[in-house]
């Protein structure tokens, strides 16, 4: 079955660490995202690809980085420079064009130490 | 000031009520999409709406486009059902905008 796999479900790094959230995806989609979630907001956006080798920053990119270089792969990482790391990760998935939704991963919990 | 908005943000029914959600919106939008994450945090699409009314199973979403306002019921609700609940809507900027959810309790 397609889906999208974010790995780990559980993360936990020590303060000043840099660290990478995996998110992998086999529905063909052009483009994917990552949220953050934190208690009592919305999810907001970190980054943004529209297609493979281009992305886009979001409403909150400043200490996150990300890569594209495979289509069905967008790497998050979360460098030293985020002040509050700790928060719940969710990378996204969609077909661009026309109306679609949106395929969600599971999502990695980080706790930073 | 979000440019989605929830209500009620927290929601306990006893099992067998008609659960109702809202969510208006400020911006124009191209679709909207009602959410759900479970406690393990995986996010499940629900429905997506452009106009009127959509139904799957308990399920029940519409959308008033003049007033930016939807609805999500549950009908004959049941504990399986207690999860968040989130409104999102697709704009021509090309992502979302979330609300903060609503979180359903349903009390056997």
């Amino acid at each position: 079955d397609g889906g999208i796999t974010q790995s780990p479900k559980y993360l936990f790094r020590k303060e000043g660490q840099n660290v990478t959230l995996s998110c992998e995806q086999n529905l063909n989609h052009d483009a994917m995202y990552w949220y953050r979630q934190d208690p009592g907001q919305g999810l907001r956006l970190i980054y943004y690809s529209q297609i493979v080798n281009d992305f886009q920053k979001g409403d909150i990119a400043e200490g996150y980085s990300v890569s594209r270089e495979k289509k069905e792969s967008f790497p998050l990482t979360v460098t030293s420079a985020q002040k509050n790391p700790t928060a719940f990760y969710l990378c996204a998935s969609r077909r661009t064009g026309g109306e679609s939704g949106y395929t969600f991963g599971s999502g990695t919990r980080l706790t930073v130490v | 000031k979000n440019e989605v908005e929830q209500s009620p943000q927290n929601l306990t029914a006893q099992e067998g009520e008609f659960i109702t959600i809202n969510c208006s919106y400020s911006v124009g939008i191209s679709a909207l999409h009602w959410l759900q994450q479970h406690p393990g945090g995986g996010i499940v699409s629900l429905f997506m709406l452009s106009s009127g009314k959509k139904k799957h199973g308990r399920l029940i979403a519409t959308i008033n486009i003049q007033e930016k306002h939807s609805s999500l019921h549950i009908t004959a609700s049941h504990p399986r059902d207690s999860a968040v609940y989130i409104c999102a809507v697709w704009v021509a900027s090309n992502q979302f905008y979330f609300g903060t959810g609503t979180s359903l309790t349903v009390i056997p």
